[in-house]
């Protein structure tokens, strides 16, 4: 299965500190994004990262890629109470498929 | 920012009768999507949608689903007779081409009682 995995499972973090979440994957992948979705709502896309690319910045969020290790990782900097929510991983296959990880639960503790 | 509208935002529907849900997505995307989330699972794929014909489905999106984009707006998922185990978040999402990101509806929450 193409699946990404995410870890940790769960994460629980002071305010301020930075959150580390980690993706793996098993295919070749022309792009990895991360989402974020708040409990029971939508997903939002935060960031886009090619394969071609290996490190991409948007605001607090810094995300790395390693297509050697078929892995990404999601920094959060300074992370705030309002951070608080799932993060998935997904990646879109050479053979234009996408697919979700199982998702990070960030808590973030005011 | 444009979005993506999804209605109803929740769906409670008998087994064994069908449901249209309803998914506005972005007018200049190109591609478009539903997937589902059963509570407290994992994001999954069914199907995509490019140039009026379906271009990748899952397993999941068997011959009880169908998609339809009616008139150029609308992007709808059928699910002919519903069963208890198809209760879940349905997504609806766009994008404009690969080198975008997919823009996520809010979804719609099916129960199905």
């Amino acid at each position: 299965s193409q699946q990404g995995e995410e870890d940790p499972q769960a994460l629980s973090i002071q305010e301020g500190e930075n959150a580390t979440m980690n993706c793996s994957y098993k295919t070749s992948i022309n792009n990895l994004q991360w989402y974020r979705q708040n409990s029971g709502r939508g997903l939002v896309h935060l960031i886009l990262i090619r394969s071609n690319e290996r490190e991409k910045h948007s605001g607090r969020l810094r995300v790395t890629l390693d297509t050697s290790k078929k892995s990404s990782s999601l920094l959060i900097t300074a992370s705030r109470a309002a951070d608080t929510a799932s993060y998935f991983c997904a990646t879109e296959t050479t053979g234009n498929q996408f697919y979700f990880g199982t998702g990070t639960s960030l808590t973030v503790i005011p | 920012e444009p979005e993506v509208t999804q209605t109803p935002s929740h769906q409670v529907t008998q087994m064994g009768q069908e449901v249209i849900l309803r998914c506005v997505p972005i007018s200049n995307h190109l591609y478009f999507y539903w997937y589902r989330q059963i509570l407290g699972q994992k994001v999954e794929f069914l199907v995509s949608f490019y140039n009026n014909e379906i271009s990748e489905k899952s397993e999941i999106f068997d011959d009880q689903f169908s998609v339809e984009r009616p008139d150029g707006s609308n992007f709808t998922l059928k699910i002919r007779s519903t069963k208890l185990e198809d209760s879940a978040m349905y997504f609806c999402a766009s994008r404009r081409d690969s080198s975008y990101g997919y823009t996520f509806g809010s979804g719609t929450r099916l129960t199905v009682v």
